[in-house]
C-alpha cells in the first residue's frame, strides 16, 4: 500500500526565514498532490495542488515542488510568520481509488 | 457560500446512546466524505458518498452508519459507540469524486464516548 512520511514531526524557525517542509512517497505515483494547513481543532483547509507533470506551483508566499522521480514534495513558506505557526499536512490523490491519503503532518512554529 | 458547516461541535455520550452528527454544505458539491482523526495523526477516510450514493466505505465498524439525504447533507449515525471512538470527526466535500481539486473541510465534531 501507498506510504507518505512527512520529514519531521515539528520543525522551529525563526521570523522572516523559510520554512521547508519534505513530503516522500512510495509504492504509488500519483497524479496530483495536495497541500492542507490544520490548526488545533479546526479541519484541514486546502492550500495547494500540483500536478505530475508540473515541477512548481506558487500561491503568495507559498511554493511546492514536485519531484516523480525522487517521489518527493516540498512545501516552502517564504518571509515566514508566527501567523504561519500551524499543521501542514501533504495528501496523495488517487485517482484510481478515487480517494486521498493524508501524511502525518509537520507542525511549524515560527518565533517572533 | 464556501463552507462546510458540521454540528455539533461538541458531543458526549454514553456507550449505549444514539446520537447523529450533521454537515451541511451549499457549495453544489456532488462529493461529501467522512473522516475520523484522532490527536497528532492525519485524517482517516471512512465514507465517501458521490452523487448521493456511498463509492466508498473503508471497512468502518457498523455501529457507525452514514447517510446521504440529498446533496447538501451528509450524516453519521452512532450507536453503541466504544472509548476508542473518541476522535475528531470531520466531514468535507469537493465538486466531483477523487477530490483532485482538493477538499473542503468542516471545523469537526469533538466526540468523546464515556
Amino acid at each position: 500500500s501507498q506510504k507518505i512520511e512527512q520529514n519531521s514531526e515539528a520543525l522551529n524557525i525563526q521570523e522572516g526565514k523559510t520554512a521547508t517542509l519534505t513530503c516522500n512517497y512510495t509504492n504509488y505515483s500519483p497524479a496530483y498532490l495536495q497541500w492542507y494547513r490544520q490548526d488545533p481543532g479546526r479541519g484541514p483547509v486546502f492550500l495547494l495542488l500540483i500536478r505530475e507533470n508540473e515541477k512548481e506551483k506558487r500561491k503568495e508566499r507559498l511554493k511546492v515542488t514536485f519531484d516523480t522521480t525522487l517521489k518527493q514534495s516540498l512545501f516552502h513558506i517564504t518571509a515566514s510568520q508566527p501567523a504561519d505557526s500551524a499543521t501542514y499536512l501533504c495528501a496523495l490523490v488517487n485517482t484510481n481509488a478515487g480517494k486521498s491519503t493524508f501524511g502525518d503532518g509537520t507542525t511549524l512554529t515560527v518565533k517572533p | 457560500d464556501t463552507e462546510v458547516t458540521q454540528t455539533p461541535k461538541h458531543l458526549v455520550m454514553g456507550m449505549t446512546n444514539k446520537k447523529s452528527l450533521k454537515c451541511e454544505q451549499h457549495m453544489g458539491h456532488r462529493a461529501m466524505y467522512w473522516y475520523k482523526q484522532k490527536a497528532k495523526k492525519p485524517p482517516e477516510l471512512m465514507f465517501v458518498y458521490s452523487y448521493e450514493k456511498l463509492s466508498i466505505n473503508e471497512s468502518v465498524p457498523s455501529r457507525f452508519s452514514p447517510e446521504c439525504p440529498n446533496s447538501s447533507l451528509l450524516n453519521l449515525h452512532l450507536h453503541a459507540l466504544q472509548p476508542e471512538d473518541s476522535a475528531l470527526y470531520l466531514c468535507a466535500s469537493s465538486p466531483r469524486g477523487q477530490g483532485i481539486r482538493g477538499y473542503t473541510f468542516g471545523s469537526g465534531t469533538r466526540l468523546t464516548v464515556v
